[in-house]
């Protein structure tokens, strides 16, 4: 089985300064990683995708995220907040063939002015 | 391309009725996959379905049925309410070459008073 763990439930940045949520992620195969946003009474947007090509993964928004197998950590990344960016972000991880996704628990992220 | 649509966007029922929420795919799509999304269980995997057979099913009470139809859309059924089925309830859909890249709607959410 597959999981993810978000290590911080809350972050909060000032708007223009970096943003880094973390996820760690348990397979025990080559798994599949996403990152979700969820902006309030809204459904979930695909931030970006890794599927074992390239380490790093450039997705919408100027998001980013490094896939390092070594630390079994999958962080997204933003090297400047914008106003538009607060909202809650999920961690997600899919097996092989396996149909259904599983869920970090969530980081709400609040930028300040 | 529309998006996944879902309806109704909004319910309020009483405990021990039921209820049946629908959801539309991006077109082409034959995957069809539902989630509950709650503040404590957060993001929980219900079922999936593609061409019309349910492939995964989460770990959810018999209360919980859904089916897809040969135009791909889905329905999903709760019988029996109880007051701990109130959640946004998103569908997500998926082409066949990519499954587990999946796009949600916008959600329907359930109120069991």
């Amino acid at each position: 089985a597959q999981s993810v763990t978000q290590l911080d439930s809350h972050v909060s940045v000032s708007e223009g300064t970096p943003v880094l949520l973390r996820c760690n992620y348990s397979s025990s195969y080559s798994p599949s990683l996403f990152w979700y946003v969820q902006h309030p009474n809204k459904g979930l947007q695909l931030l970006l995708k890794y599927t074992s090509a390239a380490t790093l993964v450039k997705g919408i928004n100027g998001f980013e995220a490094e896939f390092k197998k070594s630390e079994t950590s999958f962080h997204l990344t933003k090297p400047s907040a914008h106003m538009s960016d607060a909202a809650e972000y999920f961690c997600v991880v899919s097996g092989i063939n396996d149909y259904k996704l599983s869920f970090g628990a969530g980081t709400t992220v609040t930028v300040r002015a | 391309k529309a998006g996944v649509t879902q309806t109704p966007r909004y319910l309020i029922k009483t405990r021990g009725q039921q209820v049946t929420l629908s959801c539309s795919p991006i077109s082409g799509h034959r995957s069809v996959s539902w989630y509950q999304q709650t503040p404590g269980q957060g993001l929980q995997f219900l079922f999936e379905y593609f061409s019309e057979t349910q492939r995964n099913k989460g770990n959810f009470p018999g209360r919980f049925s859904g089916r897809q139809f040969s135009n791909s859309r889905s329905e999903m059924n709760v019988s029996t309410l109880e007051l701990g089925d109130s959640a946004l309830y998103l569908c997500a859909s998926s082409s066949a070459s990519s499954y587990n890249e999946q796009f949600f709607g916008p959600g329907t959410r359930l109120t069991v008073l």
